[in-house]
């Protein structure tokens, strides 16, 4: 069965730091990927998409992820953190015509000053 | 532009009575749409999807029916809630080629007391 773990419930980085947060898929076919961020009482943003193509995809607000089909990953990434990017960050993949989505649990980032 | 819209955004019922959830996208022709549920420190569950008006697909049996009275018009219902119906709900809408992203709502927040 597809499914989408994300390993890492809740990190804290300072502001300015680098981030990484990981996610891996378990899918027969090539996924669609696709990394989200939620704000506390808000609706989920699209970050970034992966579909096909150049495994390095940019997304909105600085962030970037890279598809590893060997290693089953899309993690995300930030070169530098600010404050604002404090939110839940949720990695999905679709799979079939309806592009239905698995997501992940998802991973609370805290921004320390 | 698309954009879409839920309501009421937050919700306060008693155990037993009716609800109804409804969300309206704007700017687009036959998107699929979806409903989820997300529990407190939990990902999102699919909730329905559904590919046109009056086609609703289950994900999971429960307490819970989905509508499509319009083309952009997706409703939740139920005819009596119970204490596990509470949690925040989200609509999504997607374009109808399978790889584009699903865009989401605000979300309502119900409680049910």
């Amino acid at each position: 069965a597809q499914s989408v773990t994300q390993p890492d419930i809740h990190i804290t980085v300072s502001e300015g730091a680098s981030l990484e947060l990981r996610c891996n898929y378990s899918y027969g076919a090539t996924p669609y990927l696709f990394w989200y961020v939620q704000s506390p009482g808000q609706g989920l943003q699209l970050l970034l998409k992966y579909f096909s193509g150049d495994t390095l995809v940019q997304g909105i607000k600085g962030f970037e992820a890279e598809f590893k089909r060997s290693q089953s990953s899309f993690n995300l990434r930030k070169p530098s953190v600010h404050w604002s990017d404090a939110a839940e960050y949720f990695c999905a993949v679709g799979r079939g015509a309806t592009n239905k989505l698995i997501f992940g649990t998802g991973t609370l980032l805290a921004v320390q000053p | 532009s698309q954009t879409i819209h839920q309501w009421p955004a937050t919700l306060v019922q008693p155990v037993g009575s009716p609800l109804s959830l409804e969300c309206t996208v704007e700017g687009t022709s036959n998107p699929n749409l979806y409903w989820y549920r997300q529990a407190a420190g939990r990902g999102l569950q699919l909730l329905f999807y559904s590919v046109g008006i009056g086609q609703i697909s289950s994900e999971v049996p429960q307490n819970l029916s989905a509508s499509r009275p319009q083309d952009r018009q997706f409703i939740l219902s139920s005819k009596k809630l119970l204490l596990s119906d509470s949690g925040f709900y989200l609509c999504a809408w997607r374009e109808g080629q399978p790889n584009q992203p699903q865009h989401f709502g605000d979300g309502t927040r119900l409680s049910i007391l």
